[in-house]
């Protein structure tokens, strides 16, 4: 399968804990974007990547969040001192670069429950 | 499924008819809007596009047609089946300096009765 994966698929924590996701994106993308997503509602901006480099992160993105692609490929987006409110989906999706906006392609997501 | 909501707009149609969802977006700037599905337990899957300077623009099964004046974006699927069934949503490219970030609507649901 050739498509972004996200791992865990599933993630219960207690308040407090941190939490770590991972996002493999399609082999060659250059771009790769975080977006989080709450019941009922459509996904929201996080962060993007250009490869290695975090080229712009939205105001939901708190200090207590943090992303990295350090080789320029996979992705991990961690969580630090979970709180209930950060109970949501988080997506990845990946796509080449010079491409437009509809060449992104979504992982199935992550999703988190802070208990 | 994680996009079903108990405030969630929903479409019933019977299976063969037609399907309009819509959409309103508040960026006048944005030059390029998409639409999604998303289906239980997936992440958005891409339908079809728009550009700014375009009106309407057709795929297999589905329209979209876009009203800049209003602001005002729609899905036509025609001859609904029920691999439809799923919820849609709307996005707008809100990125500067390409990075083609999404702002995404409200998702509307559509459930296709056999």
């Amino acid at each position: 399968d050739t498509g972004v994966s996200q791992n865990p698929r599933h993630k219960i924590t207690k308040r407090g804990q941190n939490v770590t996701f991972r996002c493999d994106p399609i082999s060659e993308h250059n771009r790769l974007y975080w977006y989080r997503q709450t019941l009922g509602q459509g996904p929201e901006f996080l962060t993007y990547f250009q490869n290695e480099a975090q080229l712009e992160k939205s105001r939901l993105l708190s200090d207590r969040f943090s992303a990295e692609r350090p080789k320029g490929s996979f992705s991990t987006l961690e969580i630090q001192r979970t709180e209930q409110g950060d109970s949501a989906m988080y997506l990845c999706a990946s796509s080449p670069m010079l491409t437009g906006p509809h060449e992104q392609y979504f992982g199935p997501g992550t999703r988190l429950t802070v208990t | 499924g994680e996009s079903v909501g108990l405030h969630l707009p929903t479409l019933s149609v019977q299976e063969g008819d037609n399907s309009i969802i819509n959409c309103a977006y508040s960026n006048s700037a944005s030059d390029y809007f998409i639409w999604y599905k998303q289906e239980s337990g997936k992440g958005p899957q891409f339908i079809i596009d728009i550009r700014s300077n375009m009106d309407k623009r057709q795929g297999q099964r589905v329209t979209v047609l876009l009203n800049k004046t209003v602001k005002h974006l729609s899905l036509q699927i025609a001859a609904t089946q029920p691999g439809d069934s799923a919820v849609y949503f709307c996005a707008e490219n809100s990125g500067r300096d390409g990075n083609n970030r999404l702002a995404f609507g409200k998702g509307n649901q559509v459930v296709v009765i056999p």
